[in-house]
């Protein structure tokens, strides 16, 4: 069964800083990878996808490393803002194309 | 594009009661979509997935004769929760698979059901 486990569970930093925030899962039998923020009460957006084939994806100021024979990814946050305060959720697809979801990293970025 | 609609966005409901949350793909067909439930300050946890046209296959421990799946159409799937309790309310969540080869989801909103 895959766990997905996300260090730190909770971050609290000033405006500006630079962030890494860690992925592992358990089976590396997995196909694409998806990185989510969720604000509270709210629903899920999507933030990268990294498929099985590539080991990096960027978007702005968000970059996401994929190393499926490690079974880790990262979720780079450059120079944060404090509408990036959110929790962070990782999900690789696994078999049956199932999304599995980490336990999530709750951030906080203060003025 | 690729977006998805939940409705109710919430629900209140008296216990014994019947809810139905619908999930629908606005601007693609999704073959197959996924019901999700999150307790708070808790992850996702996958519920079910759902087939159109056929059964909709139930993650372990989840009662299918309480959370009823109906997925009709290429872009409505539709979950039951039957003779609702207390300890049902959860943020609900449901999402489409995409017919490209990436299988990415598209999440909806989410549904917030309190059973009193």
């Amino acid at each position: 069964k895959q766990e997905v486990t996300q260090i730190p569970a909770a971050l609290s930093v000033p405006e500006g800083e630079n962030l890494v925030l860690n992925c592992s899962f358990t089976d590396s039998a997995i196909y694409n990878l998806q990185w989510f923020r969720q604000d509270p009460g709210k629903g899920l957006t999507s933030l990268l996808l990294i498929q099985s084939s590539q080991r990096e994806q960027t978007s702005g100021r968000l970059n996401a490393s994929l190393d499926k024979s490690s079974g880790r990814s990262t979720l780079y946050i450059a120079a944060s803002q404090p509408g990036d305060s959110a929790t962070y959720l990782c999900a690789p697809y696994t078999g049956f194309q199932k999304l599995v979801f980490g336990t999530g990293t709750r951030l906080l970025v203060s003025p | 594009g690729a977006v998805v609609s939940q409705h109710p966005s919430w629900v209140i409901c008296k216990s014994g009661t019947s809810v139905k949350i619908e999930c629908r793909s606005l601007d693609f067909q999704a073959t197959t979509m996924f019901w999700y439930r999150q307790f708070p300050k808790q992850s996702l946890m996958l519920m079910a997935t759902s087939n159109e046209g056929s059964k909709a296959t139930y993650e372990q421990g989840v009662e299918k004769d309480k959370f009823l799946i109906n997925h009709a159409s290429l872009t409505l799937s539709t979950l039951t929760v039957t003779s609702a309790h207390p300890e049902d309310s959860s943020f609900y969540i449901c999402s489409a698979r995409s017919l490209d080869a990436t299988y990415e989801q598209y999440f909806g909103p989410g549904t917030r059901l309190t059973v009193t």
